[in-house]
């Protein structure tokens, strides 16, 4: 089955710094890619997702990038606020066979993001 | 996104018994499912719960330990049953976005925080 690595598991930075999240997968046929904020007490939140059939996508201070051919993608996050302070998770699948979307959605193990004001 | 409801937010309930956790949504959506995240960890797919049909689960859960029902498109079920401590978990309801099968984005619950003692 698919096997998706995440990296780093814990990342601090300062307050306007920049950071990275990166993740790799194993199963060449994966087409969809989310990453999803959870704070404390809550469920996770979809924040940002891209095709494979794009390299790179951004919604205002995030931005996600994928290399299909190396098989990672990774979560960029400039000018970082305490507010950013959370643990992000990335998923990958593959669309189901018969042409639906609704494979199964693997997740990483989650990295835990503080932004130190 | 639609906007999704849990039942109860948290419990804490004793080893043999079982608990039901509600899941409400409040548009009609295709695909609804049932994810468990255990303590510091990352999120684990229990079923697919299927509208007029048994649910679909994945590898290592069973539906006796965790019977799910889903009467309409709007509503579903997860039962916890003959609970140990090993159960303490968060479990999240997620929903597929509308009606088609087309669309590969989820959306998650708030989550219902289980402790057994």
């Amino acid at each position: 089955g698919e096997n998706v690595e995440q990296h780093p598991s814990t990342l601090s930075v300062q307050e306007g710094d920049s950071a990275v999240i990166k993740c790799t997968y194993s199963d060449s046929a994966s087409n969809y890619f989310p990453w999803y904020k959870q704070e404390l007490g809550k469920g996770p939140q979809l924040i940002i997702d891209i095709r494979s059939n794009v390299g790179e996508k951004k919604d205002q201070r995030i931005a996600v990038t994928l290399n299909k051919t190396a098989k990672h993608f990774s979560l960029h996050i400039t000018e970082t606020q305490p507010e950013d302070s959370a643990v992000y998770f990335c998923a990958v699948k593959r669309n189901a066979s018969g042409g639906t979307s609704y494979g199964k959605l693997t997740f990483g193990q989650g990295t835990i993001l503080t932004v130190h004001p | 996104s639609a906007v999704i409801s849990q039942k109860p937010s948290r419990d804490i309930c004793q080893r043999g018994t079982s608990l039901t956790i509600q899941c409400q949504v409040d548009s009609q959506v295709t695909m609804m499912f049932w994810y468990r995240q255990q303590p510091g960890q990352s999120l684990t797919l229990i079923a697919t719960a299927n509208q007029g049909s048994e649910a679909t689960y994945e590898s290592g859960f069973v539906i006796d330990k965790f019977p799910i029902s889903r009467p309409n498109l709007t509503f579903s079920t997860l039962t916890v049953s003959n609970m140990s401590p090993e159960d303490s978990s968060i479990y999240l309801c997620s929903v597929g976005r509308g009606l088609s099968g087309l669309y590969n984005e989820q959306f998650f619950g708030p989550g219902t925080r289980l402790t057994v003692l």
